[in-house]
């Protein structure tokens, strides 16, 4: 069964530092989303992208964050200068159209120390 | 802002049926989610609703009623590996860019199963 992939599965970075977090979605699906939850939180949207370019953000999605989809599998999530609070797990997820259910990557887990 | 309150925790025995409720107030709406999540991992999809009325998949069932902004999952026939956090989301929240595509979750019940 086709599913999304992540990696790293887990990443440590220092505060200020810059993390790029990639993601496999799934190969016929059109629709590429980023979330984050940070421990013991809920899950959080963070950008929507569709036909090269981003569709939805939220207010969370700042000007540190940028998305690329660099080739024709790969979707990645910059973050430039990452601070404390962004320690989270980062799920990418996929869907082939507009409606109907998003599947979800394993996450990677980002600790800012 | 945006509402999605579901209770914070539930208890069921294995075997029993448990129903987990999601009550929402949201700026747009084109359709309910309900998502599982084990700690530490991704969340799995479960069931979609844009319609009123019940959706039934296996031992999972959803029901929706736009008018009063709710919904409810039900698990019948309860397994100890149905313990998880089971997540309300909702699409069609109007975020920059006017997508409206993305999902806005509510903070997730955590069931607890007992034999």
């Amino acid at each position: 069964e086709p599913e999304v992939t992540q990696t790293p599965s887990h990443q440590v970075t220092q505060m200020g530092q810059e993390v790029i977090l990639r993601c496999v979605p799934i190969s016929n699906h059109l629709y590429f989303y980023w979330y984050r939850q940070i421990l013991g939180q809920k899950v959080e949207f963070l950008v929507s992208f569709y036909n090269n370019e981003i569709s939805e953000k939220s207010e969370i999605f700042d000007d540190q964050f940028s998305v690329e989809r660099p080739d024709g599998s790969n979707f990645t999530l910059k973050i430039r200068s990452t601070k404390l609070e962004d320690s989270a797990m980062y799920f990418c997820a996929s869907r082939l159209s507009r409606r109907g259910e998003q599947y979800f990557g394993p996450g990677t887990r980002l600790t800012v120390t | 802002g945006q509402n999605i309150d579901q209770p914070t925790e539930m208890t069921a025995t294995e075997g029993a049926i448990v129903q987990i409720n999601c009550t929402y107030q949201t700026s747009g709406f084109n359709g309910l989610f309900w998502y599982q999540q084990h700690a530490g991992e991704a969340p799995t999809f479960l069931s979609y609703n844009v319609l009123d009325g019940l959706e039934e998949k296996g031992r999972f069932s959803s029901f929706l009623s736009r008018s009063k902004g709710y919904s409810y999952l039900l698990l019948k026939e309860l397994q100890m590996k149905d313990s998880a956090s089971y997540l309300c989301a909702v699409s069609g929240v109007m975020y920059s860019g006017g997508g409206a595509d993305g999902l806005t979750f509510g903070k997730g019940t955590h069931l607890i199963i007992q034999p």
